[in-house]
């Protein structure tokens, strides 16, 4: 069983509202992810880290989309400004390695009103 | 860059019958496969894995698929279902050691076990 731990399970905000996310990784994996999962169950790659350091991002991340992994606290994932089409499950995921296996959180279901 | 389809989006099955979810990927090299199943409400959860050798691989609850590089298929299979397998299963796909890091997921196929 996955100890990636992401809070809150719900998230409901306002459009223009922030909405943030945290994951706690499994002890000893120093690679997160953070994906979007669609109500079609589509996957979209959002941005992960090596330790504390950001190995790839997609563009709308740069924009609305911030993350960062402190050292020594937990991840986190915020909007800036929410808009409609952002609701969706939030999935964080860690890894031992950049290419082994990742393990997923039950992920943040996010409501845009 | 790599991708992953799965031709049905949703199989129903009897319970006890076989089963078999596709999965086709595209990727220049050899890359790390993978099929994750996720139950209602739930993250996702890994059934198996396969980085090299042995094509056939075990995973977890009698789940096994078979990674084919002349096909580019990587089908999971289980020899009887339980109507505890009803689920959506997800085939992902990672570029191993190339420097590219994302992970790239199916669009799942929703499994159905009837009685």
């Amino acid at each position: 069983n996955s100890k990636v731990i992401q809070t809150p399970r719900y998230l409901v905000k306002g459009q223009g509202q922030k909405a943030k996310m945290r994951c706690i990784p499994e002890k000893g994996h120093p690679v997160v992810f953070w994906y979007q999962q669609n109500k079609n169950n589509e996957f979209k790659f959002l941005i992960n880290f090596q330790n504390q350091e950001v190995l790839q991002q997609i563009d709308m991340t740069e924009k609305r989309f911030s993350a960062e992994c402190p050292s020594n606290s937990p991840c986190s994932l915020e909007i800036q400004s929410s808009e409609a089409g952002d609701s969706a499950l939030y999935l964080c995921a860690s890894s031992r390695t950049t290419n082994t296996e990742v393990f997923f959180g039950k992920g943040t279901r996010l409501t845009v009103v | 860059a790599q991708s992953v389809t799965q031709p049905d989006a949703r199989v129903t099955v009897s319970e006890g019958a076989s089963l078999q979810l596709r999965c086709k990927y595209s990727y220049s090299a050899t890359p790390y496969l993978f099929w994750y199943v996720q139950y209602p409400r739930q993250g996702l959860q890994l059934l198996l894995k396969y980085y090299s050798g042995d094509p056939v691989v075990q995973g977890v609850n009698g789940f096994e698929a078979e990674f084919s590089k002349s096909n580019s298929s990587f089908h999971l299979r289980k020899a009887s279902v339980h109507w505890s397998d009803s689920a959506v299963y997800f085939c992902a796909v990672s570029a191993g050691n190339t420097g590219n890091y994302k992970y790239v997921f199916g669009a799942g196929t929703r499994l159905k076990v009837i009685a």
